[in-house]
């Protein structure tokens, strides 16, 4: 089946303690992207990546880290979470036409306390 | 970034009525999809529309796109409770590039029975 596999989908931690949310598409997609979901703001893109080893900012990436060492991963690293980093994340990934949307993984909810 | 409006914010309607949702912007659109998402889950794609005054019928769903690119609308007849959700557009850059997807903040649909 093809997807979008998000880990882990619920997860609370403590501010200050470097953690990795993992996102990995085996559809052979080229685009990947991370957005946050928060009340009253909408989805918001932290990151995006047009392929392997190629990233750059959206339009809230601070606090926030990516790599791309390969096609079907593009891991989320947040080095020093902060409460204001609690929200629901996506991860999603498209072929990069535009006529294709993008998949979504099932979302990772994290709280930082 | 663009800045994509929607209308209503909410709606809550009888199972059986129609209803049109609309997203707005100031900006030119290369083009425009609509996704809807339900609780818990990730956003999943309907459409993509991308001529001028273009649309699409998927069953009860018509999505229409402004002649001159810079609104669309959906419109669901006889609505029932299996539509409640959130929907969402989503704009590309004006290069048309599919990884800088940004979106609108959405309506929430209640259809009751």
């Amino acid at each position: 089946e093809a997807q979008v596999t998000q880990n882990p989908r619920y997860l609370i931690t403590v501010t200050g303690k470097k953690l990795t949310v993992t996102c990995s598409q085996n559809m052979n997609h080229e685009y990947m992207s991370w957005y946050r979901q928060d009340p009253g703001l909408g989805l918001r893109q932290i990151y995006y990546s047009m392929n392997v080893e190629v990233t750059d900012k959206g339009d809230v990436p601070e606090g926030y880290k990516v790599s791309r060492k390969e096609k079907r991963n593009f891991p989320l690293i947040l080095e020093s979470p902060s409460p204001n980093q609690t929200s629901l994340y996506f991860c999603a990934s498209s072929p990069g036409t535009s006529i294709y949307g993008y998949t979504f993984g099932s979302g990772t909810r994290l709280t930082v306390v | 970034t663009q800045l994509l409006e929607q209308s209503p914010q909410f709606l809550s309607i009888q199972e059986g009525e129609n209803l049109t949702v609309y997203c707005n912007s100031s900006s030119v659109f290369s083009s425009l999809q609509w996704y809807r998402q339900e609780p818990g889950e990730g956003p999943v794609l309907l459409v993509t529309v991308v001529t001028g005054g273009e649309v699409k019928k998927l069953k009860r769903l018509t999505f229409q796109f402004g002649d001159a690119r810079k609104d669309s609308s959906l419109h669901i007849t006889a609505a029932q409770p299996g539509d409640t959700g959130l929907y969402l557009c989503a704009a590309l850059n004006s290069g048309g590039s599919n990884y800088k997807l940004t979106f609108g903040k959405g309506t929430l649909l209640t259809v009751n029975p």
